[in-house]
């Protein structure tokens, strides 16, 4: 079955750099989510988006933005990195109106040097 | 959405059953349980789910009590590969549905 597609696996950047996370969901899920999960860290909620409509938001910084395209793939982009930064990246898709789980992907693994 | 309690950490012997408890005693009424589980450095996994009824899946059984102030996960045989951290969420599905927010988990270590 088709899972959740997150590209690159790993990234590295350098300070003050950009970067660009990509994320392809499950085929029909309508809902996308962005989580930042630190070294030691549980996963902490980012952003999502319904119907390419931002839906919600977390503790997204500012230097982060993010959106949904028409196909339903998602991009995370993160500007001005900081070492704070280096984190694993997951994305996660759902059918909106209906009650079963998440789907993620295997995350993006950022580091920023 | 409400918050959940979860031991720290736990441990089972290879082959026993394991059984994670969860309080989530503001839990609403409309409010789902959630089961998810990340092996080391992988996605999250979601495991099953229960508005009030006990279900049970090719993974897991979830146990939640009457007043629904709490529920257990019970991996029935567990094996080597089910050391992971367990996520115990509670949440609005479906229209209003609420966002999956992560909290401190259960690390479950599973011995040989």
């Amino acid at each position: 079955a088709a899972g959740v597609i997150q590209s690159p696996r790993h990234l590295i950047k350098e300070k003050r750099e950009t970067a660009t996370l990509k994320c392809y969901p499950i085929p029909r899920h309508d809902t996308v989510y962005w989580y930042q999960q630190g070294p030691g860290q549980d996963p902490q909620f980012l952003i999502s988006f319904y119907e390419k409509m931002q839906s919600d938001k977390g503790s997204i910084p500012d230097r982060f933005s993010a959106q949904q395209f028409s196909d339903y793939h998602s991009e995370l982009n993160m500007s001005s990195l900081e070492l704070g930064d280096s984190a694993l990246y997951f994305c996660a898709s759902s059918v909106r109106d209906r009650v079963l789980g998440y789907t993620f992907g295997s995350g993006t693994r950022l580091t920023v040097v | 959405d409400a918050k959940t309690t979860q031991p720290t950490s736990m441990d089972c012997a290879e082959g026993r059953a394991a059984n994670l408890p969860c309080n989530h005693s503001t839990i609403s009424g409309n409010e789902y349980v959630y089961w998810y589980r990340q092996i080391h450095s992988q996605g999250p996994q979601y495991i099953i789910h229960g508005l009030k009824n006990n279900e049970t899946n090719e993974m897991a059984s979830l146990i939640i009590t009457e007043d629904r102030k709490s529920s257990t996960l019970i991996l029935p045989h567990a094996t080597l590969r089910d050391t992971a951290v367990y996520y115990c969420i509670v949440r609005v599905a479906g229209r209003s549905q609420g966002n999956l927010i992560f909290g401190k988990g259960t690390k479950l270590s599973v011995k040989p």
